[in-house]
């Protein structure tokens, strides 16, 4: 089982909707979470990180953590074609090793 | 933009052969990462660094070995190239552990085909 898991996609979502992204993780003791976003030939960059239990809003994005259930989300709101890309979701699964998933590739189509 | 340097940005090589990436930081960070990125398989850690000396092993350690010798140079090797091992590598570097500001920036990323 990997440590972080994503589904790979591709998630098609028209312009102005809401893009919803999932993840979940293994190791319970994990502190730090973050999500990427990575255009294709490009390197990854931060766009979201998130350390408690609940929402965090930055803009149009929103990201949300359950540790209970082990699940990190990624909401994006008035979905713009420039949001294509593919997101990766991050944990910091002990005291410096991070770890992603295997990326969704999201796809927003006019 | 982080102060991160990765060389060569492009590699071909022959089955059997060694190969070592670099990865050049000026930002005097602490944490050092390698990850390989292959279709499908997203971003899988190699190998990375929390110090000069120190380093662990990631997800996918078989058949490489890294070296850190200061601060600023954090090295990949490949000792006997295969073709499973054609990938992107991306070195990335973070100055904070667990902090709000965590933030890992990543270089350019490294083409290596093995043939």
């Amino acid at each position: 089982q990997k440590e972080v898991e994503q589904n790979s996609g591709p998630l098609s979502v028209p312009e102005g909707a809401i893009a919803s992204l999932n993840c979940t993780y293994s190791d319970r003791g994990s502190q730090s979470f973050f999500w990427y976003r990575q255009y294709s030939g490009k390197s990854p960059e931060l766009i979201m990180s998130i350390y408690s239990n609940g929402d965090k809003e930055d803009g149009r994005f929103t990201a949300q953590l359950n540790k209970a259930s082990q699940y990190v989300s990624l909401l994006i709101r008035d979905s713009q074609p420039s949001d294509s890309a593919t997101y990766l979701c991050a944990v910091r699964s002990s005291a410096s090793k991070i770890i992603f998933g295997s990326g969704t590739r999201l796809s927003i189509r006019p | 933009d982080a102060g991160i340097t990765q060389s060569p940005r492009h590699k071909v090589t022959e089955t059997g052969t060694p190969v070592t990436l670099r990865c050049h930081q000026t930002e005097n960070h602490r944490y050092m990462y390698w990850y390989r990125q292959d279709p499908g398989h997203g971003l899988r850690l190699i190998h990375y660094s929390y110090g000069v000396k120190d380093t662990d092993k990631g997800e996918v350690s078989d058949g490489y070995s890294v070296s850190r010798s200061k601060t600023e140079d954090f090295l990949l090797t490949l000792e006997s190239a295969t073709s499973s091992q054609t990938s992107v590598y991306f070195c990335a570097i973070s100055g904070v552990d667990g902090a709000t500001n965590e933030k890992l920036f990543f270089g350019s990323g490294t083409q290596l085909s093995v043939l």
